[in-house]
């Protein structure tokens, strides 16, 4: 059972332009939305993340838009740039900090020049 | 300051075999998290150990392991090694167990199993 469900699998998105990738869960237990960035040959590095009290996060060029109601969650990446193609990971971990965290399959994302 | 250091980096073992990989958290992290990264699974956790008490397990089998010393190094240790068992595996430090404490990850071990 697929616990948070991330879409597209791959997104080639033209220098310059918005990078968008989704993310929805079913576990009203989740408390903390975290989205991860990783590189080839490298762990995972913490983008951004938000607090289901808060709908919309920004820190630069990246934001978290967060829909609780809908039990969806999504990053916007503003003014995409070569260097952010890397994979993209959504996660999301329950109160208490029960279970760890519980990822969506990824995104990769390529940035074309 | 460094970051979270995992020993080996590669590792090729056969079926049958165990294994044990190495952490070093970030100065000061009291808590180690490790994490199976494979292309059809993705990233999945496998357990949690803060102050040398293992906090929470994944769903994995007793086959996989972990401790954690004094110095808040952690070990995990894969007995009897399957096949299936290949993958990346990813050790985070935190500076403290808990939801929204940020965990910070190691470059992984890569596990071949033959």
């Amino acid at each position: 059972q697929q616990q948070v469900k991330q879409s597209p699998q791959s997104l080639i998105v033209q220098k310059g332009g918005i990078s968008i990738i989704n993310c929805a869960y079913e576990n009203t237990a989740f408390d903390y939305f975290p989205w991860y960035q990783q590189f080839p040959g490298k762990g995972p590095a913490l983008l951004i993340a938000i607090r289901p009290d808060v709908s919309e996060k920004k820190e630069g060029r990246f934001t978290i838009s967060f829909n609780k109601s809908a039990k969806q969650f999504s990053l916007h990446i503003m003014d995409s740039q070569p260097g952010d193609s890397a994979t993209y990971f959504c996660a999301a971990r329950k109160g208490g900090g029960a279970d760890g965290l519980t990822f969506g399959k990824g995104t990769h994302l390529i940035i074309q020049p | 300051k460094a970051g979270v250091t995992q020993t080996p980096r590669y590792l090729i073992k056969t079926r049958g075999q165990q294994v044990t990989l190495s952490c070093s958290p970030i100065s000061g992290h009291r808590s180690v998290s490790w994490y199976q990264q494979t292309p059809g699974q993705g990233l999945q956790f496998l357990f949690e150990y803060f102050s040398e008490t293992q906090r929470n397990k994944g769903n994995f089998p007793g086959r996989f392991s972990g401790r954690q010393f004094s110095n808040s190094r952690s070990e995990m240790n894969v007995s009897t090694l399957e096949l299936g068992d290949s993958a990346l595996y990813l050790c985070a430090s935190s500076r403290a167990s808990g939801v929204y404490n940020e965990q910070f990850f190691g470059p992984g071990t890569r596990l071949t199993v033959l």
